[in-house]
């Protein structure tokens, strides 16, 4: 079945830039997504991009894809104390609807 | 508008007790997800409704575990005779169609914890 592995913690600290690592394994990946799970929350959509796009920017957010390596990266520019969270990757694969296949999720913690 | 809500938000039981998990998704959305979230393990798709479809129940771990969407909106999950290994947390989340690249919104969860 599919896979989606991550870094399990990132220590950063303000103002500098963060970057999360994600891969994946199943080929037919159709987008890939990134989501934010702050304390005590759901999980918050941060970005996706399509599986034929090899990069996506969104203000502070840079997201990075390779699909011959099946690796997906975040980068999170000026990174603040309210970025400390975890952050998942994950995968869509087209079965019909949007079923997603989700990492374990990076902590990141931004320190003053 | 409110956004996705379950209840309750912490739920301690004992082993072989059984559990009712609510979700009330977003008003409108036809599709409806629930997850769980163990320590260390990420997110475990669970079952999936769309609309006054069958659901897709192939993520259930067992057949200790059971859903249903009642009117296409609200739904309840149920664990029987709970056992320690189903402690984790429980999340919902609902999308306007299902459809690609529908945005999943994501409630609060609910937190489970089996003596």
């Amino acid at each position: 079945g599919e896979d989606v592995e991550q870094s399990l913690f990132l220590s950063v600290r303000e103002g500098d830039s963060s970057v999360i690592n994600c891969t994946y394994t199943d080929s037919s990946s159709t987008y890939l997504y990134w989501y934010k799970q702050e304390p005590g929350a759901g999980l918050q959509l941060l970005t996706y991009i399509f599986s034929n796009m090899d990069m996506k920017q969104d203000q502070r957010l840079t997201v990075l894809l390779n699909k011959k390596d099946k690796h997906l990266s975040l980068r999170i520019a000026d990174t603040q104390t309210g970025d400390s969270a975890i952050y998942f990757c994950a995968d869509g694969v087209f079965s019909g609807y949007s079923t997603l296949t989700f990492g374990k999720g990076t902590m990141l913690l931004v320190s003053p | 508008g409110a956004g996705v809500s379950q209840s309750p938000s912490n739920k301690v039981t004992e082993k072989g007790k059984d559990v009712e998990l609510r979700c009330d998704p977003i008003s409108g959305h036809t599709a409806l997800y629930w997850y769980r979230q163990s320590l260390g393990q990420g997110l475990e798709f669970l079952i999936y409704f769309q609309g006054n479809s069958a659901p897709d129940k192939s993520g259930l771990p067992s057949d200790r575990f059971s859903a249903e969407r009642t009117g296409g909106s609200v739904s309840t999950l149920t664990i029987q005779r709970t056992q320690q290994e189903d402690s984790a947390v429980y999340l919902c989340a609902s999308s306007s169609s299902g459809r690609w690249p529908d945005e999943q919104f994501f409630g609060p969860g609910t937190r489970l914890t089996v003596l």
